[in-house]
């Protein structure tokens, strides 16, 4: 299985929005509403911020939200603090218990 | 609260066998629905998902490592482990433990700190 393909970078300036696409495949993210996203800061380990395609964890920030539309699956930030700057990189179910991840997408906050 | 720390030795030989243990606390590693995780990041990359195992032993492998890994569990310690052998450079990463939601098989939603291993002579 492939990884799925994210932008590499992505920016937005503070109190805006910025959104994340992550593209698979009818194997994994358009097959399945197992979508997930996880926010990583440098030398950190990685925190889940969106899971089953656009549910949040207890202490997430509503403004993290997650979305998908056939094989692509999207992460928006609204409202963005300069804590949001980080990588982000989305996960899939891939059947068979199987699980791939995206590229990854740094964001910064401008 | 439960947590979740990955050990073992940061430094392997070409060819030899890469083991690390994840310790499970403030929990049991026995608790329903709750699956076990490994995943690494290679140093400036992606996370790459490695394997998953049950309290039980069941077992389920990527398919472009499964050739080369093992994850086992000890239940009497809450440990779970992984062994990757015939290493090679590209296996040097950041390794993390991590688990399954105890409703949610699908998502990640505790990670440990990560250890990183490396591979050189």
């Amino acid at each position: 299985q492939s990884a799925l393909t994210q932008p590499p970078s992505a920016s937005g300036s503070l109190g805006q929005s910025v959104t994340i696409s992550c593209t698979g495949t009818s194997s994994d993210v358009g097959g399945y509403n197992y979508v997930s996203w996880y926010q990583q800061y440098p030398g950190k380990a990685p925190k889940l911020v969106i899971y089953d395609v656009s549910e949040r964890p207890s202490g997430v920030p509503d403004r993290f939200s997650g979305s998908k539309s056939g094989n692509m699956a999207s992460l928006t930030v609204s409202g963005l603090q300069a804590e949001d700057e980080a990588d982000y990189y989305c996960s899939s179910y891939a059947g068979s218990n199987n699980f791939v991840f995206g590229t990854g997408t740094t964001v910064t906050v401008l | 609260q439960l947590q979740l720390r990955e050990s073992g030795p940061g430094l392997v030989t070409p060819s030899e066998t890469l083991s690390l243990t994840c310790t499970v606390s403030g929990g049991s590693i026995t608790s329903s629905s709750i699956f076990w995780v490994w995943v690494r990041q290679p140093p400036g990359k992606g996370l790459e998902w490695i394997g998953t195992i049950y309290y039980t032993g069941a077992t389920y492998y990527s398919p472009s490592l499964k050739s080369r890994v093992a994850i086992s569990v000890d239940t009497s310690k809450d440990q779970f482990s992984l062994r990757l052998n015939s290493v090679t450079a590209a296996d040097t990463a950041v390794y993390y433990c991590a688990k399954t939601h105890s409703s949610g098989y699908f998502y990640f939603d505790r990670w440990g700190q990560g250890t990183l291993v490396a591979v050189s002579s």
